[in-house]
């Protein structure tokens, strides 16, 4: 089955860190762009972050440069955000997105389910 | 940052209606826009890239155009399946989202 399942949300104090994951299976993981989007509780998807198939080329957000790192482990198909200085802003839902071309345009034709961080004392 | 407003942010139709949802970039973005469907509790659903192009498998009631900064997404018939939040988002640089449409029973 092609799909993306996220894990290592959960309940985090401002300030600290937190490791998500993301498995992928059904498709060849090395062969696409890769990102994460993130969901804030009532708002709309913000994109975050993504990495190229090898790992040799990252974006980021603005707001998370710094702070966020992705980073792919192609032998194990899974993909990965270390978040640190978190604050209460960045609560909300965070789902890895395979990232695919059409020519020279980019979508995101498949998400996982996504996992909840939560950043409060 | 490339600004994506969407219009109208709700709107209540019925099953069998014609929908229209438009999106402005903040500036130009040639055809860098991609729709999405999202439900209650679930991920977003991608329904149309490079801002005309169906995806596979979904329903051809659906369809987008535009090019430039203004963009539209049409639902020629809505059926019940058809409620939820639609986003436009544009790839053009570091990728943003619109700020979402409900589409509600009227």
């Amino acid at each position: 089955e092609v799909q993306l399942v996220e894990s290592g949300g959960g309940l985090v104090q401002p300030g600290g860190s937190l490791r998500l994951s993301c498995a992928a299976s059904g498709f060849t993981f090395s062969s696409y762009w890769m990102s994460w989007v993130r969901q804030a509780p009532g708002k709309g998807p913000e994109w975050l972050a993504n990495i190229k198939q090898d790992g040799s080329e990252k974006y980021y957000m603005d707001y998370v440069k710094g702070r966020f790192t992705i980073s792919r482990d192609n032998a194990k198909n899974s993909l990965y955000l270390q978040m640190n200085s978190l604050s209460a802003e960045d609560t909300a839902i965070y789902y890895c997105a395979k990232t695919t071309p059409a020519g020279i345009y980019y979508y995101f034709d498949l998400w996982g389910r996504g996992t909840l961080v939560t950043v409060s004392s | 940052d490339i600004q994506m407003t969407q219009s109208p942010s709700s709107l209540s139709a019925s099953v069998g209606d014609r929908v229209t949802i438009t999106c402005r970039a903040s500036q130009i973005i040639s055809s860098y826009l991609n729709w999405y469907q999202q439900k209650p509790g679930k991920a977003p659903k991608l329904l149309i890239y490079a801002a005309s192009t169906l995806q596979s498998g979904v329903p051809s009631r659906f369809s987008g155009s535009g090019s430039g900064a203004d963009f539209t997404l049409t639902i020629s018939s809505l059926q019940p399946e058809d409620f939820a939040t639609y986003y436009c988002q544009q790839s053009y640089t570091e990728w943003t989202f619109g700020q979402g449409t409900k589409v509600e029973i009227k």
